[in-house]
């Protein structure tokens, strides 16, 4: 069965260092989300994209943040200086269609930040 | 803007006995889709249940049912024949963008 695949599972990194968390949605997907949950909180949406663009974003997802899909099949989210409120487990999802259709999710990565 | 409230942190259920997570919502739309995720101890989050507003019917999946109320903004899930394998966080979502619950942690007696 097709899956989201995500790398690195763990990555630590120090205050202000630039991070790149990486995605690799289902094949056949056209819509890509990236998703955060602090720990013991609940999970927030970040962004969604299609058709190589943001079509979504909340306020979370502000300047420090970008996303690209720089080939046919990663999808990446950029974190360009990291704070210590970023630590978070980040989780991808793709999905076929935006509406009603099931969001796969991969296995997430746990950022810290130190 | 959509809400998702989930007011029970915690549930604790027997084994082989049926348990009932709420949750409510509010919005202003008329159409859209409700779902249940579980999200185990390995935090990847997987797709419990799906329910259109459009369909009257609840929907249901092996054990797991919902009982959707559209006028009461309610999409409550019932577990069947819990199972130690049910242990987890459960999490109910609005729409297409997946607007979160806080989450309810279910926990399972043998």
């Amino acid at each position: 069965e097709p899956e989201v695949t995500q790398t690195p599972s763990h990555q630590v990194t120090q205050m202000g260092q630039e991070v790149i968390l990486r995605c690799v949605p289902i094949s056949n997907h056209l819509y890509f989300y990236w998703y955060r949950q602090i720990l013991g909180q609940k999970v927030e949406f970040l962004v969604s994209f299609y058709n190589n663009e943001i079509s979504e974003k909340s306020e979370i997802f502000d300047d420090q943040f970008s996303v690209e899909r720089p080939d046919g099949s990663n999808f990446t989210l950029k974190i360009r200086s990291t704070k210590l409120e970023d630590s978070a487990m980040y989780f991808c999802a793709s999905s076929e269609s935006i509406l009603g259709y099931e969001q796969y999710f991969g296995p997430g990565t746990r950022l810290t930040v130190t | 803007a959509q809400t998702v409230t989930q007011s029970q942190p915690e549930m604790s259920v027997q084994e082989a006995e049926t348990v009932t997570l709420s949750c409510t919502y509010d919005t202003s739309e008329s159409d859209y889709y409700l779902f249940w995720y579980k999200q185990p101890p390995s935090r990847q989050m997987i797709l419990v249940i799906r329910q259109e507003a459009y369909k009257q019917q609840n929907a249901t999946e092996n054990r797991f049912s919902v009982n959707f109320q559209k006028a009461a903004k309610s999409f409550s899930l019932k577990i069947s024949d819990s199972q130690l394998g049910d242990a987890a966080m459960y999490f109910c979502a609005y729409r297409s963008m997946l607007t979160f619950g806080g989450g309810t942690r279910l926990m399972v007696k043998p």
